[in-house]
């Protein structure tokens, strides 16, 4: 079955540093996607990615954030200043652009700001 | 925005009942997702579903979609502790919608 790998798979960091989350996704997968989990809550749509392009973004993924493709095969979520409240679990996540449309996730990526 | 809601928050059934879990969502939309999600595990995907009338099964869980009502079920029979869990519904639009989940525990 297709994998999606994440590294780190816990971040600790204090107030106000950089992030960098790290997504291997599967290949010939083309939308990307990136939520964030608080602990005990839902699943919060991040952002989207198609064609190297964010197609769609939510209200939460404001300036501090951002996403690029690097190499072609890695795909990273960067936290600019982090803040208490960006403390949780991070997915980054693959659709393929065929049926069943089955979206795979990966293991997830624990951000803690202390 | 799309609103999607899931009833009930909790859920505490005794093993070898029956119990459906319901997906609103206030907005139409080609795709209902089922997720299940382990204690500090990352979501395991349970069943798409693309059409009003959709059904799909897999062991004691069917879900089914209807979107002229905007619901998605997902149905347990016969409950065993394996299946204690929580389980989200989440909607395609734009974005992904998730539903606020639903913390099921079977009790032996």
């Amino acid at each position: 079955e297709p994998e999606v790998t994440q590294t780190p798979s816990h971040q600790v960091t204090q107030m106000g540093q950089e992030v960098i989350l790290r997504c291997v996704p599967i290949s010939n997968h083309l939308y990307f996607y990136w939520y964030r989990q608080i602990l005990g809550q839902k699943v919060e749509f991040l952002v989207s990615f198609y064609n190297n392009e964010i197609s769609e973004k939510s209200e939460i993924f404001d300036d501090q954030f951002s996403v690029e493709r690097p190499d072609g095969s890695n795909f990273t979520l960067k936290i600019r200043s982090t803040k208490l409240e960006d403390s949780a679990m991070y997915f980054c996540a693959n659709l393929g652009p065929w049926g069943p449309y089955e979206q795979y996730f990966g293991p997830g990526t624990r951000l803690t700001v202390t | 925005e799309l609103k999607v809601e899931q009833n009930p928050l909790f859920l505490s059934m005794q093993e070898g009942k029956n119990y459906t879990i319901y997906c609103n969502y206030s907005t139409t939309s080609d795709r209902l997702y089922w997720y299940r999600q382990d204690p500090g595990k990352s979501l395991e995907s349970l069943f798409v579903l693309l059409s009003n009338g959709a059904v799909k099964q897999e062991g004691r869980l069917m879900a089914s979609l209807d979107t002229k009502a905007r619901l998605s079920t997902l149905h347990i029979t016969a409950a065993v502790h394996d299946l204690s869990a929580t389980y989200f519904c989440a909607v395609a639009g734009n974005q992904f919608y998730f539903g606020t989940g639903t913390s099921l525990t079977v009790i032996p």
